[in-house]
């Protein structure tokens, strides 16, 4: 029973391509985050939303874009990946703004 | 600015020897500070919320105590589980809810 989960775990892949990452969570949960954790193993917050509606978008290049299609689902989008992209990507989700966050697992991604 | 400074970068105990880790905050009114625990390749675990200065919270070997410029995260005699990277997170009492982070603690315990 994974409260937030994350596909895929792993993703490598060229400069200038095109990628996904997909966040769910079964928490009922109505705030969901975007982390981005670097090789220092510092973590940043670049997105949130609370139902559905971008509350938080922090100073993020305008390849990354957001989407939830629902309140349990927070999808984030990557347009032509350059190697300073490469880091791990956390999901995480709180009953409501300013409640505990929960972290999924984490997305590995490798830019070459 | 808001910015949180944990210390030590690293600590490495021997099982059984009790310690504390530092988070210093500067923030513009606090509404709460956040412990997690974050394992190898894997993603951060809530441990504690704190609101206000005095307030203590525990949990198996951890304690989290806070007052108005730093948290501490004391383990009692602690065993080779307890070690991970402990991170230190604050929330200000703005419209915004983001998490400031600092950048961690890696607790090494060895038997």
């Amino acid at each position: 029973d994974t409260a937030v989960s994350q596909t895929p775990k792993y993703l490598v892949t060229q400069m200038g391509n095109d990628k996904s990452i997909k966040c769910e969570q079964n928490l009922g949960h109505d705030t969901m985050y975007w982390y981005k954790q670097d090789s220092k193993k510092f973590l940043k917050i670049m997105f949130s939303y609370n139902n559905k509606e971008l509350i938080i978008n922090e100073t993020v290049p305008n390849r990354f874009s957001p989407k939830s299609p629902d309140k349990a689902h927070l999808n984030l989008h990557i347009n032509s990946l350059e190697l300073g992209d490469s880091a791990v990507y956390f999901c995480a989700s709180s009953q409501d703004r300013f409640e505990s966050q929960y972290f999924g697992p984490g997305t590995r991604l490798t830019v070459l | 600015e808001d910015q949180v400074t944990q210390s030590p970068e690293a600590l490495r105990l021997q099982e059984g020897e009790s310690s504390s880790l530092n988070c210093s905050y500067t923030v513009s009114g606090l509404r709460g500070l956040f412990w997690y625990r974050q394992d190898p390749g894997k993603g951060p675990e809530f441990l504690f919320t704190l609101y206000s200065a005095g307030e203590e919270k525990e949990k198996e070997r951890l304690k989290a105590t806070l007052t108005k410029k730093e948290s501490f995260l004391h383990i009692t005699a602690p065993k080779p589980e307890d070690s991970a990277t402990y991170l230190c997170a604050v929330q200000h009492g703005g419209a915004t809810n983001k998490l400031i982070f600092g950048t961690g603690t890696l607790l090494a315990v060895q038997p």
